[in-house]
């Protein structure tokens, strides 16, 4: 059984377009987050969901939009793609403030 | 503002040999440490956390860590690398924020081990 899982896992689209990243996690945890790694493999903060309200919001482009239905859900919707954009995508989440479990990632290359 | 650096950006042990990866800190308290391992194409896994009380943390795979405060360091060590720890090691700092744990990675560590 999969914690916390990510679909897709690679996703190859061209600049301009609109895509979604989505993950759910079946540990019963209330808090949600996005981490942004890029091409040096840093990893950075995005957004974070706390019983689907928005608690954590860095310094992300508005063509981020991060949308949570259900606590077990956090989807991240990206308007007019940029080539900068390209990088991996981390859910993760967690019960309080214990440990964050990360997804697998999605890999995002625009062209 | 929290942040996290870890010195060494590459790291190459020969099997067997121990393995130390240095990390220092920055938090006005007490903060929540981790060490999370990459291996390539993959995601995060939780080798091992601190947040209070034995300043000498157990984690898996064979990895201990020593939270020293006077230091501002949490070092990740292991007495004897096997073959497939080679990965990326990142440290962590964790900030308690609306009900989550907001997380400052370091730029990471990359092993490699000689066979």
């Amino acid at each position: 059984d999969t914690a916390v899982s990510q679909t897709p896992k690679y996703l190859v689209t061209q600049m301009g377009n609109d895509k979604s990243i989505k993950c759910e996690q079946n540990l019963g945890h209330d808090t949600m987050y996005w981490y942004k790694q890029d091409s040096k493999k840093f990893l950075k903060i995005m957004f974070s969901y706390n019983n689907k309200e928005l608690i954590i919001n860095e310094t992300v482009p508005n063509r981020f939009s991060p949308k949570s239905p259900d606590k077990a859900h956090l989807n991240l919707h990206i308007n007019s793609l940029e080539l900068g954009d390209s990088a991996v995508y981390f859910c993760a989440s967690t019960a309080g403030g214990e440990t964050q479990y990360f997804g697998p990632g999605t890999r995002l290359l625009v062209l | 503002a929290q942040s996290v650096t870890q010195p060494d950006i590459h790291i190459t042990v020969s099997e067997g040999a121990s393995l130390e990866l240095r990390c220092n800190y920055s938090y006005g308290a007490t903060p929540y440490l981790f060490w999370y391992v990459q291996s390539p194409g993959q995601g995060l896994q939780l080798l091992l956390k601190y947040f209070s009380g034995d300043t000498l943390v157990q984690g898996i795979k064979g990895f201990e860590a020593e939270f020293k405060r006077s230091q501002s360091s949490f070092n990740l060590r292991k007495p004897s690398v096997h073959w497939s720890d080679a990965a990326e090691y990142f440290c962590a700092v964790g900030v308690l924020t609306g009900g989550g744990n907001k997380l400052t990675f370091g730029t990471g560590t990359q092993l490699k081990v000689e066979l």
